[in-house]
């Protein structure tokens, strides 16, 4: 099944413990991307990635950091979260096709309450 | 700056009757706008988009948008709402050439029996 996978689903944590939640598409797309979505705010961008090594900052890209190694997977980083950062984080993945036709697949969403 | 403009939070509509979620946007170049519904405690799921051609696109679930170039707007229709589409509706923009995708705040629609 053709799908993007976000772990954990739910996560507590406190002020100053690096985590990361991890993201994995099986879909070979090019394009991923985090965002976090903030009740009267929707949804925003943290980060996005054209291809492997390729990545680049979204709008709301402070406090966060990705990685992509491989074209499966993009990390979303917190190296030392902070209770602003509490929200509901979605990836999503998309093909980079011509006529830039990037509609976008997303994970189920990691749920990050900071203390 | 570049943004996207749902201007109504919340949209109720009887069932059978026709609905409108109302996007309008702002952005250099000509966009690729695209429609996502999330339903509770899920992701989203993609509806429809718009690159280029008709002004009219149709997707899932019944829905169409209309492209407005003049009025820069994208909205989202249904000619017969049904209970199940209530959900979170949001508009989402990628200006021509940039790969950012901007996502507008979200409507929320309430279908009502």
């Amino acid at each position: 099944e053709a799908q993007v996978t976000q772990n954990p689903r739910y996560l507590i944590t406190v002020t100053g413990k690096k985590l990361t939640v991890t993201c994995s598409q099986n879909m070979n797309h090019e394009y991923m991307s985090w965002y976090r979505q903030d009740p009267g705010l929707g949804l925003r961008q943290i980060y996005y990635s054209m291809n492997v090594e390729v990545t680049d900052k979204g709008d709301v890209p402070e406090g966060y950091k990705v990685s992509r190694k491989e074209k499966r997977n993009f990390p979303l980083i917190l190296e030392s979260p902070s209770p602003n950062q509490t929200s509901l984080y979605f990836c999503a993945s998309s093909p980079r096709l011509a006529g830039g036709t990037y509609e976008q697949y997303f994970g189920p969403g990691t749920r990050l309450t900071v203390t | 700056a570049q943004s996207v403009a749902q201007p109504e939070d919340q949209v109720n509509v009887a069932e059978g009757n026709p609905l409108t979620v109302k996007c309008t946007y702002s952005v250099s170049g000509n966009p690729y706008l695209f429609w996502y519904v999330q339903y509770p405690n899920r992701g989203l799921q993609f509806l429809l988009k718009y690159i280029t051609g008709d002004n009219l696109v149709k997707g899932s679930y019944g829905f169409e948008a209309e492209f407005n170039k003049s009025q820069t707007s994208f909205h989202l229709k249904k000619p017969s709402a049904l209970v199940s589409d209530s959900a979170l509706y949001f508009c989402a923009v990628r200006p021509h050439r940039d790969d950012k995708i901007i996502f507008g705040k979200g409507t929320r629609l309430h279908i009502l029996p």
